[in-house]
């Protein structure tokens, strides 16, 4: 079965730099989450989107900015950069069924911030 | 959203059944349970999810009492692929923008 897609697996930046994370989620998934993990910590909520509108919001930095597009898939901007952003980053895609909602992750983006 | 307390670690053995139970006293009506398995520098896979009594599939079963206070994860014979974080999660779903709110895990380390 199709699972989320994150792109790109890993990625190497200086600080005050740029990046762009991108996530394509399952399938007929309408809705996308962002989730931060730092090294030995528990994955974090960032920021979500239902039907490409912004749906909640979490401990995302102002220097942070996402949105969902047409087809689903879904962008994270990171700017300025600092070293404390270098973490493992997961889009989680949903949709609502009756009975319940399942989160499926990607397999994230390691971003490191030198 | 419901806060959960679940062990640190816990150990076993191949071929073991383990229970890892997840307290989440202010669990609200409208709130499913929802437990996740994680290997290092990998997304939370999905293993289970229930609302009220017992909720089985192919790799685990879990059991919420009446109260709904508590919930225990059961995974059957386990094996040494089975050493992970596992994460229990409450909260309400449905309708989109559900956040999952992670807490403090259990590193289960299974061994031979």
């Amino acid at each position: 079965a199709a699972g989320v897609i994150q792109s790109p697996r890993h990625l190497i930046k200086e600080k005050r730099e740029t990046a762009t994370l991108k996530c394509y989620p399952i399938p007929r998934h309408d809705t996308v989450y962002w989730y931060q993990q730092g090294p030995g910590q528990d994955p974090q909520f960032l920021i979500s989107f239902y039907e490409k509108m912004q749906s909640d919001k979490g401990s995302i930095p102002d220097r942070f900015s996402a949105q969902q597009f047409s087809d689903y898939h879904s962008e994270l901007n990171m700017s300025s950069l600092e070293l404390g952003d270098s973490a493992l980053y997961f889009c989680a895609s949903s949709t609502t069924r009756r009975g319940g909602e399942t989160q499926y992750f990607g397999p994230g983006t390691r971003l490191l911030v030198l | 959203l419901a806060k959960t307390t679940q062990p640190i670690s816990m150990d076993s053995y191949e071929g073991q059944e383990v229970n890892i139970t997840c307290s989440h006293n202010n669990i609200a009506t409208n709130d499913y349970i929802t437990w996740y398995q994680q290997f290092p520098s990998q997304g939370p896979r999905f293993i289970i999810q229930g609302y009220k009594t017992k909720v089985t599939n192919e790799v685990a079963s879990l059991f919420i009492p009446a109260d709904r206070k508590s919930s225990t994860l059961s995974l059957p014979r386990v094996s040494l692929s089975d050493t992970a974080v596992y994460y229990c999660l409450v909260g309400a779903l449905g309708g989109g923008g559900n956040k999952l709110t992670f807490g403090t895990g259990t590193q289960l380390k299974v061994e031979l």
